[in-house]
């Protein structure tokens, strides 16, 4: 079963415009990552976040979590028509415990 | 530093047909995944190794499914005999664990197609 669950399933946005997915989890964690997904391409790490931070920054990426309503985001800013693709948010329970991966967000930014 | 690699990238074969999948994970790396990935879905674990060693197979139909890690560096997938359902990209990921950080490297998969 999966952990994870994005909102929304499908983003449409103009380049230069922010946008923002959101991801939900069921059980307690250890940490959480989010992954981009080019089309016919695996997965790419992007950021991971410790269950004890709330807010971590890296270049246009911005991830906030709240453990005490179990949800996540990621915020890219300025997007470019680069970013288009899918992102999963991904959770660890406890240390060398599989990834549960969410279903994920196509992203498409237009130029 | 290499990726993950990955092959075929592309296979097409028919319903109870034989199908085996390769993958060599970063130099170094002791933690081996495979993953199934159904169009407009997220990964699902199917196999994680440690070394040579399996930690992880719960989500791996063993009745057609099977998958090896010899010496601890490439592994091979296979399914015998392949069902319509199990059309998908297969993912291959390692991981340096034991860092409290489990930050998986991705290869770029092999689509299967069954008809």
């Amino acid at each position: 079963s999966q952990q994870g669950e994005e909102d929304p399933q499908a983003l449409s946005i103009q380049e230069g415009e922010n946008a923002t997915m959101n991801c939900s989890y069921k059980t307690s964690i250890n940490n959480l990552q989010w992954y981009r997904q080019n089309s016919g391409r695996g997965l790419v790490h992007l950021i991971l976040i410790r269950s004890n931070e709330r807010e971590k920054h890296s270049g246009r990426l911005r991830v906030t979590l709240d453990t005490s309503k179990k949800s996540s985001s990621l915020l890219i800013t300025a997007s470019r028509a680069a970013d288009t693709a899918s992102y999963f948010c991904a959770t660890e329970i406890s240390g060398n415990t599989p990834l549960v991966f969410g279903k994920g967000t196509r992203l498409s930014v237009i130029a | 530093e290499a990726g993950v690699a990955q092959s075929p990238r592309y296979k097409i074969i028919e319903k109870r047909q034989s199908v085996a999948f390769w993958c060599n994970p970063i130099s170094g790396h002791a933690t081996l995944y495979w993953y199934q990935q159904i169009l407009g879905q997220g990964p699902k674990l199917l196999i994680q190794f440690q070394n040579n060693g399996v930690v992880d197979d719960s989500q791996l139909p063993k009745d057609r499914f099977s998958a090896e890690r010899l010496k601890g560096v490439d592994s091979t997938l296979k399914i015998q005999p392949a069902k319509l359902e199990d059309s998908a990209v297969y993912l291959c990921a390692s991981s340096l664990v034991g860092q409290g950080r489990n930050i998986q490297y991705f290869g770029a998969g092999t689509r299967l197609s069954v008809l």
